[in-house]
């Protein structure tokens, strides 16, 4: 089984209404992230979470907002969508280890949003 | 800021063919170096990181070396099957207060034909 799985895989939605993205993993890791990638553009950081209490901003939160249900649990809210929030969605885990910045990441399969 | 740069591609080699990927960075502090590799349909997962400088990377015939002096992470290998064939990403991390900060490249799509 994969160690994070995301839900749904792809999704189509119309403009102005709110969905949510779901992301679950069982590698307890205590940091999980939400990306999107768009072409061209690699990856952007949307939110992360370091822990259940800790939630941060990243580069493009404008639109989305997160909820950090349990450890194991982090899930990406569009409350109005957008069509240019068209994208691919990621969601990412890791676990900083003892040793400086060695924090891979663990992805999951992502899901394909499009916002007509 | 921290950035990474290298080439979108597609890059198109032959089976067999050596196969060399440019990464540059610029970062504050001392980074960790990563590629990611992204098969299609898939996400993204770790190809080979590296630590600190002149340090090499390597797995599945994959290589990079920290090249501080030239800001690179270069990533090779001598040749390249079909299943090489997906979106490799170079990325970076640095501490800043208390948060490991990464820095992704745009990817590079590889393209192998037999």
């Amino acid at each position: 089984d994969a160690d994070v799985t995301q839900t749904p895989r792809n999704r189509i939605t119309k403009t102005g209404k709110r969905i949510m993205l779901e992301c679950s993993q069982t590698k307890g890791h205590d940091r999980m992230y939400w990306y999107r990638q768009d072409p061209g553009l690699g990856l952007q950081l949307i939110y992360y979470s370091f822990d259940v209490k800790d939630i941060n901003k990243g580069e493009i939160s404008d639109g989305y907002s997160v909820s950090r249900q349990a450890q194991a649990k982090f899930s990406l809210s569009l409350e109005s969508a957008i069509p240019n929030q068209t994208a691919l969605y990621f969601c990412a885990t890791s676990d900083p280890g003892t040793s400086g910045s060695t924090d891979t990441q663990y992805f999951g399969p992502g899901t394909r949003l499009t916002v007509l | 800021g921290n950035s990474v740069t290298q080439m979108e591609g597609p890059v198109t080699l032959s089976e067999e063919a050596f196969l060399t990927i440019n990464c540059t960075y610029t970062a504050t502090g001392y980074p960790s170096l990563f590629w990611y590799v992204q098969y299609p349909g898939e996400g993204l997962q770790l190809l080979l990181k590296a630590t600190k400088a002149d340090d090499k990377g390597s797995n599945k015939g994959f290589e990079a070396t920290y090249r501080k002096e030239t800001t690179s992470f270069h990533l090779e290998k001598g040749s390249v099957q079909v299943s090489d064939s997906a979106v490799y990403f170079c990325a970076l991390t640095t501490l800043r207060g208390g948060y490991q900060k990464v820095t992704f490249g745009i990817g590079t799509k590889l393209q192998v034909i037999p």
